[in-house]
């Protein structure tokens, strides 16, 4: 079973400049995820996807971060326009279920480390 | 904010067993003990969830007190590809809530050959 992918690996942009994520989730997993590390600090959750539904966006920084998911399947996370502070490792995770007792686990993505200059 | 508290790091001969502690003395009854690791440069890897009895997996063994403000996760026989940052998350289990993970800063474990 594929896991979670994501693209690019890395991105380097300069500042003001539009960069879009892409994370695929393992397949029939109707949770989808969005987290990412800034440099120096912990992993902090941004989003929750059910299906093409946003559960939980309290974790987006400001309105230049968009994330999507249509038709419940991918999901893209755009930063437009990229500040400095916006560099790290963006992280995606999908789950089967959410809920009581077990299935309840989060799979991580490799991640994608996107460098604004 | 995380709820947990961890040591910042620990070291481990290998094949002997880890035994990573946790505090979470404000924990509610409704709320999950689980353990995430991040491998370096990798995203984090599940590994193992209890609410109040002790669980086992392939991966490791959690042990949590009966007063459920502590939890030790056991590495039975560590090796060096268990290197990574170990996190304990709480986290409630109700339908409809929020999945939301919030990651401390976690327990770097080394494990020396």
């Amino acid at each position: 079973e594929a896991g979670v992918t994501q693209f690019p690996s890395h991105s380097v942009i300069e500042k003001g400049q539009t960069v879009t994520l892409r994370c695929d989730p393992i397949s029939g997993h109707d949770n989808l995820y969005w987290y990412r590390r800034v440099m120096g600090k912990e992993i902090k959750f941004l989003l929750h996807f059910v299906k093409e539904s946003k559960q939980d966006e309290s974790g987006m920084p400001n309105n230049r971060f968009l994330a999507e998911r249509t038709g419940g399947t991918y999901s893209t996370l755009k930063v437009q326009p990229a500040e400095l502070e916006d560099s790290g490792v963006y992280f995606c995770a999908s789950g089967p279920r959410t809920g009581r007792g077990s299935g309840n686990e989060q799979f991580f993505g490799p991640g994608t480390r996107l460098t604004v200059l | 904010d995380a709820k947990t508290t961890q040591p910042t790091s620990m070291d481990c001969a290998e094949g002997r067993a880890a035994n990573l502690p946790c505090n979470h003395s404000t924990i509610s009854g409704n709320e999950y003990v689980y353990w995430y690791r991040q491998i370096h440069s990798q995203g984090p890897q599940y590994i193992i969830h209890g609410l109040k009895n002790n669980e086992t997996n392939e991966m490791a063994s959690l042990i949590i007190t009966e007063d459920r403000k502590s939890s030790t996760l056991i590495l039975p026989h560590a090796t060096l590809r268990d290197t990574a940052v170990y996190y304990c998350i709480v986290r409630v289990e109700n339908s409809g809530a929020t999945n939301k993970l919030i990651f401390g800063t976690g327990t770097l474990l080394a494990v020396q050959p």
